[in-house]
């Protein structure tokens, strides 16, 4: 079946401008990861969703970050007031929640550039 | 706290063995989970170890080692197009959620 997607691929904002970006997880998966990646640098965690629920926001880097996930499915990552620190690869990852085994499928990206 | 280490980069030869370490300090271990990510693209999952041992999978093995918090990637005839970042990663169990915390890479330059 279909993958991981993200929309848009890229994104190019003035900072102030508010952003979403979205994901849209492989069917059935009921895990829902968001990351951060800045250029030539590791995954940056932000956030887990364990179906509509958000058991873990610690990786949130302040309250312009919020996110949401609704019908067990697809994930929405909103950006307030952007600053040129946000621009980044923001990636989402989907898996089946089982846990200990657990494999991890990323989208293709969304590259957030704020000028 | 939980931290990883591998090294930044690591430079082969097309054709030759190499081998990138990870270690690991971190509470609630399960596992240690190997990801591939060429530039401009998306991780992609290559191993997972929850017991010691050597783990293979075609030219790609893993190895964990839970008593000395440590593991390793091992790949073998060396294609350039094997040229990516490798990123490790530990499972692990946090305020009652598996979670993966990640390492900061390790790029792999492949030389002809």
């Amino acid at each position: 079946g279909a993958g991981v997607s993200q929309s848009p691929s890229n994104k190019v904002t003035e900072k102030g401008k508010d952003v979403e970006l979205r994901c849209d997880p492989i069917s059935g998966h009921t895990a829902l990861y968001w990351y951060r990646q800045s250029l030539g640098q590791g995954l940056e965690f932000l956030i887990y969703f364990q179906g509509n629920s958000a058991p873990d926001k610690s990786g949130l880097p302040s309250d312009r970050f919020s996110a949401e996930r609704t019908g067990g499915s697809v994930s929405t990552l909103t950006i307030q007031r952007t600053q040129q620190e946000d621009s980044a690869v923001y990636l989402c990852a989907s898996s089946l929640g089982r846990g200990r085994t657990d494999t991890q499928y990323f989208g293709p990206g969304t590259r957030l550039t704020v000028l | 706290g939980q931290s990883l280490e591998q090294p930044s980069e690591v430079t082969a030869v097309e054709g030759a063995i190499v081998q990138i370490n990870c270690t690991y300090q971190t509470s609630g271990f399960y596992g240690l989970s190997w990801y591939q990510q060429h530039d401009g693209g998306a991780p992609t999952f290559l191993s997972y170890n929850a017991l010691d041992g050597l783990e293979e999978t075609g030219r790609f093995s893993s190895f964990l080692s839970r008593s000395d918090s440590y593991g390793y990637l091992l790949l073998q005839e060396l294609q350039m197009k094997d040229s990516a970042s490798y990123f490790c990663a530990v499972r692990a169990l946090r305020d009652s959620n598996y979670q993966l915390i990640w390492g900061a890479g390790t790029k792999l330059i492949i030389k002809p």
